[in-house]
């Protein structure tokens, strides 16, 4: 596609239940990063895939938080049991290479924790 | 540890005027900065991307420089717009992550 695209552009669940976030990067993007930006604050590094390298989870703030990527395509984000403090939207973002190069982000998906 | 910072948090200025968006950072030791835009309810859209060996960019009305010594770079924006209402925001590079500030909320008043 021309952009990444994220879905779903919104969600909203339960207390307690499991979500699963998707994002397709820019075709040939070998980088894909996810972020985290809760209401009126700063972008919060989840997760980061490279090629076929081992992703950096260092971001992930708990283990009810994992990502995949399949080769150089599709990311799936899941949060199981989520909690009312999972509420934020999720950023995906991909680039050509690993950073320097331009970084290019979805619209995001807005989760709703009830 | 690498942080980065936003000065001022929030701007308002009449249509018309130039104006600067301030971006510090504590770690000097970084290849480049990339400075955004996000609008409400959207994604981020990449606006300047300085590499460390320069010291500007420009496109159209908007001039970024950098100064690593001083943990510091600048986005200039020239005869501001309505349309240059969103916030601001730069971000670093740091091992394999990106460290993003809080950005500047702007507001260009008609």
């Amino acid at each position: 596609g021309a952009g990444v695209s994220q879905s779903p552009s919104n969600k909203v669940t339960e207390k307690g239940k499991d979500v699963e976030l998707r994002c397709d990067p820019i075709s040939g993007h070998t980088a894909l990063y996810w972020y985290r930006q809760r209401l009126g604050q700063g972008l919060e590094f989840l997760i980061y895939f490279q090629g076929n390298s081992a992703p950096d989870k260092s971001g992930l703030p708990s283990d009810r938080f994992s990502a995949e990527r399949t080769g150089e395509s599709v990311s799936t984000l899941t949060i199981q049991r989520t909690q009312q403090e999972d509420s934020a939207v999720y950023l995906c973002a991909s680039s050509l290479e690993a950073w320097p190069e331009k970084l290019f982000f979805g619209s995001g998906t807005q989760l709703s924790v009830l | 540890k690498q942080e980065v910072t936003q000065i001022p948090a929030a701007l308002s200025v009449p249509e018309g005027e130039n104006l600067v968006l301030n971006c510090s950072f504590t770690d000097s030791a970084i290849y480049n900065l990339q400075w955004f835009r996000q609008d409400p309810g959207k994604g981020l859209t990449s606006l300047l991307l300085i590499q460390s060996s320069q010291r500007e960019q420009t496109s159209g009305r908007l001039n970024a420089s950098l100064d690593k010594s001083s943990g510091r770079s600048t986005l200039y924006i020239a005869a501001s717009q309505p349309g240059d209402s969103a916030t601001y925001l730069c971000a670093v590079p740091l091992d394999d992550k990106i460290i993003f500030g809080k950005g500047t909320r702007l507001h260009i008043l008609p």
